[in-house]
Formats: C-alpha cells, structure tokens, sequence
C-alpha cells in the first residue's frame, strides 16, 4: 500500500526564519514520483515540484529546497528566510509506476504554514 | 501558458439533486483525473481515465458518480443523487503522454450541498 506522511499539522514562524516541512512515504513500487503542491488561501493546488525515485540529488529553486532520502523514505521541503506570501498548506503527495495508465496521486494530509510578519 | 479549467467555481445544490462538474484539460492532454478535498481535509482521488474508459476509481466514486468526456475537449464528474457529504472541492487534473506524471490542477469547484 501506498501512504504520505505529513506529521507536522501546523508550523508558525516569524518571517525571514528557515522552516522545513517533512514528509514520509510508503511504497513497494521500484519506480515512483514525489511532489509538493502549495495550496494558498484562495485554494488552488500549486505545483512545486516532482522528484523521481532514481533522481536522489536534492534541488534548489530560489528560497525553496528539497531533500530527498531514500533511506528513510523521505522527501523533506525548506522555505529559507520565509515570507508571509507562503502561508498555505503544504501537500506531499506520490505517485507510483504501477501498472496501466493510471497516475493516481495518494496525499498527505497537508502542513499548514503560517508565516507571521 | 495552457490550463486547466473548471466551472463552475461555486455549485450550490440541494441533498438528492444531480450535478455536473465540468473540467476543460489542457488541449494535448491524454490522462485525467478528479480529486475531492473536503474542507481542511486532505486531496482524494477519485478516479482517473484514460482513451474513454476508466483506469481506476477509489471506494469514494461509488454508483452515484460518473465521468463522461461527451467531446473532445470536456471531462464532466456527474453526482447523480448528491448527499450532505458530497460537500467538497473537486478538483480536476489532466496530464500528457510525455510527462503523465505531473499533472496540472484546475482551479476547482467548491460543491455545497444543503
């Protein structure tokens, strides 16, 4: 079975701190994708990221980084010197090479950042 | 830059009446999919589909759901007799042959069922 982990519910932070959601997964497929999606309070799914099983290098885009672990099944996402415009909730979310055509996406529960001026 | 599109933003119904979804995927698109979140909760799936069939579906998409693509461009999720509970964001997605793999989120529908 598949499964995404967001243990942090609710993050506060006082803007320009670093903050960094977790997130764990669960699969049995070899192949498989990870994704950050940011959801704003207009409620939009925002895209951040994907991350191939097979592609472990962590990536930086601007003042977002992600560290991904596949020993410890983890898939972890920093904001560096945050901002108030990144208050949202925050979903991991996989997907698995099964078989057929389907791409389902199975999420986590979602972190909800609060980022205070 | 193409997206998905979704209408209408807002459905409000009453408990045991029809509704339809509807989800415009972006042109070149071959995967689609529709996800609920109800309120403060986490994204669902629901059901994908793919060359005019299903390719899955959750326990969620019971006989009181269906997808259609009537043409070549719409991708509608139809609740058939809506209950209290259907109350959700429904959330369309699609994505291409090349890269099934990220898929690209309409903007939603918020369903309020009374």
């Amino acid at each position: 079975a598949q499964k995404v982990t967001q243990a942090q519910t609710e993050i506060s932070v006082v803007e320009k701190e670093d903050v960094t959601l977790d997130c764990v997964y669960e699969t049995r497929d070899t192949t498989y994708y990870l994704f950050w999606y940011k959801q704003p309070p207009s409620g939009e799914l925002v895209f951040l990221i994907r991350r191939n099983s097979f592609d472990e290098q962590n990536e930086i885009s601007g003042r977002y980084s992600w560290n991904f672990q596949k020993s410890t099944s983890s898939f972890n996402f920093t904001i560096t010197a945050s901002q108030v415009v990144d208050s949202a909730v925050y979903f991991c979310a996989l997907s698995g090479q099964n078989a057929g055509n389907n791409r389902k996406l199975i999420w986590g529960l979602g972190t909800s950042l609060a980022v205070n001026p | 830059e193409p997206e998905v599109t979704q209408t209408p933003s807002h459905q409000v119904t009453q408990m045991g009446q029809e509704v339809i979804l509807r989800c415009v995927p972006i042109s070149n698109h071959l995967y689609f999919y529709w996800y609920r979140q109800i309120l403060g909760q986490k994204v669902e799936f629901l059901v994908s589909f793919y060359n005019n069939e299903i390719s899955e579906k959750s326990e969620i998409f019971d006989d009181q759901f269906s997808v259609e693509r009537p043409d070549g461009s719409n991708f509608t999720l139809k609740i058939r007799s809506t209950k209290l509970e259907d109350s959700a964001m429904y959330f369309c997605a699609s994505s291409s042959r090349v890269s099934y793999n990220e898929q690209f989120f309409g903007p939603g529908t918020r369903l309020t069922v009374l």
